[in-house]
């Protein structure tokens, strides 16, 4: 069972604070993992993506991975209001170069950033 | 570059009824997915075609069905449409496909009375 798990919160941070967003999955083989943000009545806009290969830094947004215990973070730094918004973890279980492109999505965390 | 674009945006429909939706992806992508978002089951994953042919395929009815065209757009259809059939449909293209990063368009929300 393919599954991906998220603290659906809210997490609510002042400004300029960092956010600290998990999301754990289901299975040690996944290769590639996505963060979105979705603002509410908009659509996933996809901010953080990272392979099994390492962390990724961009910007105020690094996501790390731990690949022993199955998670994905996401840090956002100097958080500000417009940061506030539903965050979606997504993990596409496939190998490397798979041609499967089916994305698993947790539930989402809705973040509260207040000034 | 032009993003994913979406048509209609809003829809209302009656139980019944078919619906067409249809997404134009990013200007150079090959690989169009379809997503369904609801409340109570947040996103999930209905297919993926990539050069015209349906590659991969979630868990729901056949009612549910999509094609792809030769210019890499997409349309998907819903027949005999149920009150539960009522969501956000998002389109998402990519590059390839495959594990290669997904970038989502602006959905078409569908009301179905």
């Amino acid at each position: 069972q393919k599954e991906v798990e998220q603290n659906s919160g809210p997490l609510s941070v002042p400004e300029g604070a960092i956010a600290s967003l998990n999301c754990t999955y289901s299975d040690r083989g996944s290769q590639s993992f996505f963060w979105y943000r979705q603002y509410s009545g908009k659509s996933p806009e996809l901010i953080m993506f990272i392979y099994s290969n390492g962390d990724k830094e961009d910007g105020r947004f690094t996501a790390q991975l731990n690949k022993a215990s199955q998670y994905v973070s996401l840090l956002i730094r100097d958080s500000q209001p417009s940061d506030s918004a539903t965050y979606l973890c997504a993990v596409n279980f496939s190998d490397r170069g798979s041609t499967l492109g089916r994305l698993y999505f947790g539930r989402g965390t809705q973040l509260t950033v207040w000034p | 570059k032009a993003g994913v674009t979406q048509t209609p945006r809003y829809l209302i429909k009656t139980r019944g009824q078919q619906v067409t939706l249809s997404c134009s992806p990013i200007s150079g992508h090959r690989s169009v997915s379809w997503y369904q978002q609801t409340p109570g089951q947040g996103l999930q994953f209905l297919f993926e075609y990539f050069s015209e042919t349906q590659r991969n395929k979630g868990n729901f009815p056949g009612r549910f069905s999509g094609r792809q065209f030769s210019n890499s757009r997409s349309e998907m259809n819903v027949s005999t449409l149920e009150l539960g059939d009522s969501a956000l449909y998002l389109c998402a293209s990519s590059f390839s496909g495959g594990t290669h990063e997904q970038y989502f368009g602006p959905g078409t929300r569908l009301t179905v009375t």
